[in-house]
C-alpha cells in the first residue's frame, strides 16, 4: 500500500486566490511526522511546513497551513492568497519514528494571472 | 552552516561508464538519504544511510547501483555500467538521528545524463 497518496496530479488556481492540495497517508505508528515541499522549476526542494502526529492544532506558516485531519489520516496543504511564485510541484511526506521517510507522487501547482 | 552538497551538479556519461555522485551531509547529521527523479516525476525513494551502514535499500535497483557512507567523506552513489535511462536528477538529503519534527535538508541535485 501506498504510504502518501496525492491524488491531483496538476491543480490550477487564480492569483489572490486559495487553494487545497491533498495528500493521504497510511501508517500504523501512533507517532509520525508530516512534511511539505515545494520544488519550483529551477528544481531545488524548499521545505515549507511541518505537523506533528501529536500536535493538536494545525500547523501555519505565513501563507501555508496544513489541514491535519487525524482520524481520516488526511494532512491537505492549503495556500492562502496565491501569488505567481507559488506555481511548482509541491510534494507530502511522511516520517516514521524508524526515520524512513515517504513522498507522494507530487501535485503540479500552476498559478493563473 | 552549510547546507548539503552534491557533486558534481550536473554529470554526462556515455552509456557503459560508471557515474558517481557525491553527497556531503549538513554538519551534524548522520543520516543520509538519495532520490532519484525522472522528468516531470515524483520522488522515489533509493537508499537510506547512517554512517557505515545501510538502513534500507529497499528502492535500490539490484543490479549496477551501490551506495556507502563511510565514516569519513561524503556519501556516494555509484551506476556501474550507465544506460540512456539512468538519466535523471539524483537527489541527496540529510537529517539528524531520531528526532521526528527534523525535516530532511535537501541538497541540489546532481543531473545526469547518458548519452
Amino acid at each position: 500500500a501506498q504510504k502518501i497518496t496525492q491524488t491531483q496530479p496538476g491543480m490550477f488556481v487564480q492569483e489572490k486566490e486559495a487553494v487545497t492540495l491533498d495528500c493521504t497517508y497510511d501508517t500504523s505508528d501512533p507517532s509520525y511526522g508530516l512534511f511539505w515541499y515545494k520544488q519550483p522549476s529551477s528544481g531545488e526542494m524548499i521545505f515549507l511546513i511541518y505537523q506533528g502526529s501529536y500536535d493538536q492544532q494545525n500547523a501555519t506558516e505565513g501563507r501555508y497551513s496544513l489541514n491535519f485531519q487525524k482520524a481520516r489520516k488526511s494532512a491537505n496543504l492549503v495556500i492562502s492568497a496565491s501569488q505567481l511564485g507559488d506555481s511548482a510541484m509541491y510534494f507530502c511526506a511522511m516520517r516514521e519514528v524508524g526515520n524512513q521517510f515517504y513522498f507522494g507522487t507530487g501535485t503540479s501547482l500552476t498559478v493563473i494571472p | 552552516n552549510a547546507g548539503v552538497m552534491q557533486n558534481p551538479r550536473h554529470l554526462v556519461r556515455r552509456r557503459g561508464q560508471e557515474a558517481r555522485l557525491r553527497c556531503s551531509p549538513m554538519k551534524g547529521h548522520s543520516h543520509v538519504y538519495w532520490y532519484r527523479q525522472l522528468p516531470e516525476e515524483g520522488l522515489k525513494f533509493m537508499v537510506y544511510l547512517q554512517k557505515e551502514n545501510i538502513i534500507d535499500e529497499s528502492g535500490m535497483p539490484k543490479e549496477r547501483f551501490s551506495a556507502e557512507f563511510p565514516k569519513e567523506g561524503p556519501s556516494i552513489l555509484r551506476i556501474q555500467q550507465v544506460v540512456r535511462g539512468d538519466s535523471a536528477a539524483y537527489f541527496c538529503a540529510s537529517s539528524p538521528p531520531r528526532v521526528l519534527q527534523e525535516t530532511q535538508y535537501f541538497g541540489p541535485g546532481t543531473r545526469l545524463l547518458v548519452l
